[in-house]
């Protein structure tokens, strides 16, 4: 079956570590989004890429870095300039511009959490 | 600025008491608003997509409607598996983008 896979489930970072997340799909997406999901703040976009090797910061990049050098993946890693990095984050993917069968597909997301 | 609000934060519901949820969304000109079901821990699977005003559609006991300014998300007589947060989202003509409101968690009590 054709989705997105996010790894690892649950993810536990020390002070000043660097880690990465990751995202796979096989759905012949062309764009893929890094959320970051806060209780009572809703999912707020971090980076997005339309194409492969091209990315863009979204509105809270800051901390946070992503590649895209193929089609299927789009890792994201958490910095220690991160100060605040505990959340659930969402990966997702989405088809190409058109109208008809226009959607993000989500990943099942990861847990982050600092200790 | 663009916003995507959503209404009640919170609902519980009696099994079978049907009731509506509602976002209103302030983009300029709108592509497409979604409705989203997310069960804690997982992310959101997808449930309607609704692209101009007056359009409805209708997914089991759910039903999504769409006007200039809001969208409502009817249920009628949920059952307990409901029990879900329902994300709403809006998309700006010419892009990708989607913004999400911050959700209604609806509790449905057998």
């Amino acid at each position: 079956d054709g989705g997105i896979t996010q790894s690892p489930k649950y993810l536990f970072r020390k002070e000043g570590q660097n880690v990465t997340l990751s995202c796979e799909q096989n759905l012949n997406h062309d764009a893929m989004y890094w959320y970051r999901q806060d209780p009572g703040q809703g999912l707020r976009l971090i980076y997005y890429s339309q194409i492969v090797n091209d990315f863009q910061k979204g509105d809270i990049a800051e901390g946070y870095s992503v590649s895209r050098e193929k089609k299927e993946s789009f890792p994201l890693t958490v910095t220690s300039a991160q100060k605040n990095p505990t959340a659930f984050y969402l990966c997702a993917s989405s088809t190409p511009r058109g109208r008809d069968n226009y959607g993000y597909t989500f990943g099942s997301g990861t847990r982050l959490t600092v200790v | 600025e663009d916003q995507v609000t959503q209404s009640p934060e919170a609902l519980r519901l009696q099994e079978g008491e049907s009731s509506s949820l509602n976002c209103s969304y302030t983009v300029s000109g709108l592509r497409g608003l979604f409705w989203y079901r997310q069960d804690p821990g997982k992310g959101p699977e997808f449930l309607f997509t609704l692209y101009s005003a007056g359009e409805e559609k209708e997914k089991e006991r759910l039903k999504a409607t769409l006007t200039k300014k809001e969208s409502f998300l009817h249920i009628t007589a949920p059952k307990p598996e409901d029990s879900a947060t329902y994300l709403c989202a809006a998309v700006e003509t010419g892009a990708n983008n989607l913004f999400f409101g911050t959700g209604t968690r609806l509790t449905v009590i057998p």
